[in-house]
């Protein structure tokens, strides 16, 4: 039972131009969510988060939306960078400290 | 920022060996920490939540006896791997949480098994 979905695997961006990277949830106690950032052979980076009860977080480049009826949440990055290349999560965490990640997509900046 | 370190970063080993991994919580106290693993080309399960001075908790389907964690001190937690078989070969991953719950799990650098 997918609790977190990602359902693109991959995306590719020119450089400059915006990234947007959607994940889908369906258990409403959820309370906040994460994006995390990921390159190959490395442990994830945390990149940007937010609580259930707002609807929007920005930090720099990055912004998460949180659309809590559509149960869906986005991350936003612009402009897009080639270093933006990596694998991103989304990650929900389910109470306490049990985070539940998406399976990932793929993002490619192309220079 | 608050690291945790992972060690070793890659390891092979035969089958029926076992092996343990350390994660370490740099500069800060974590009485909990947890063990994911993840698939090629999956997303990362939890497999454990290690609590310091305490038993681990762990998620179904996961062989407590296989995987053995120990969380000795408020900044390291050891995963052992007992009896490995190559179905074990995986890329395991540490994360800590720094005081509150709201607070972001950070994750170690991961260790890459190879099991052969």
């Amino acid at each position: 039972d997918q609790q977190v979905k990602q359902n693109s695997p991959s995306l590719s961006v020119q450089e400059g131009r915006i990234s947007i990277l959607n994940c889908d949830y369906t258990n409403s106690m959820f309370d906040y969510f994460l994006w995390y950032k990921k390159y190959p052979a490395e442990g994830p980076t945390f990149l940007i988060s937010i609580s259930s009860i707002k609807d929007k977080n920005e930090d720099g480049r990055f912004t998460v939306f949180l659309n809590k009826s559509a149960k869906h949440l986005s991350l936003h990055i612009v402009p897009s960078q080639p270093g933006d290349s990596a694998v991103y999560f989304c990650a929900a965490n389910l109470g306490g400290n049990k985070l539940v990640f998406g399976a990932g997509t793929i993002l490619r900046v192309k220079s | 920022g608050a690291v945790v370190s992972q060690h070793p970063s890659r390891v092979i080993c035969k089958s029926g060996t076992s092996v343990k991994i350390e994660c370490r919580s740099l500069d800060f106290q974590a009485t909990t920490m947890f063990w994911y693993r993840q698939f090629p080309k999956q997303s990362l399960m939890l497999m454990a939540t290690s609590n310091e001075g305490s038993k681990a908790t762990y998620e179904q389907g996961v062989e407590k006896d296989k995987f053995l964690i120990n969380h000795a001190s408020l900044t390291l937690s050891t995963l052992t791997v007992t009896s490995a078989h190559p179905e074990d070969s995986s890329f395991y991953i540490c994360s800590a949480r720094e005081a509150g719950n709201s607070s972001p799990l950070h994750f170690g650098n991961g260790t890459r098994l190879t099991v052969t």
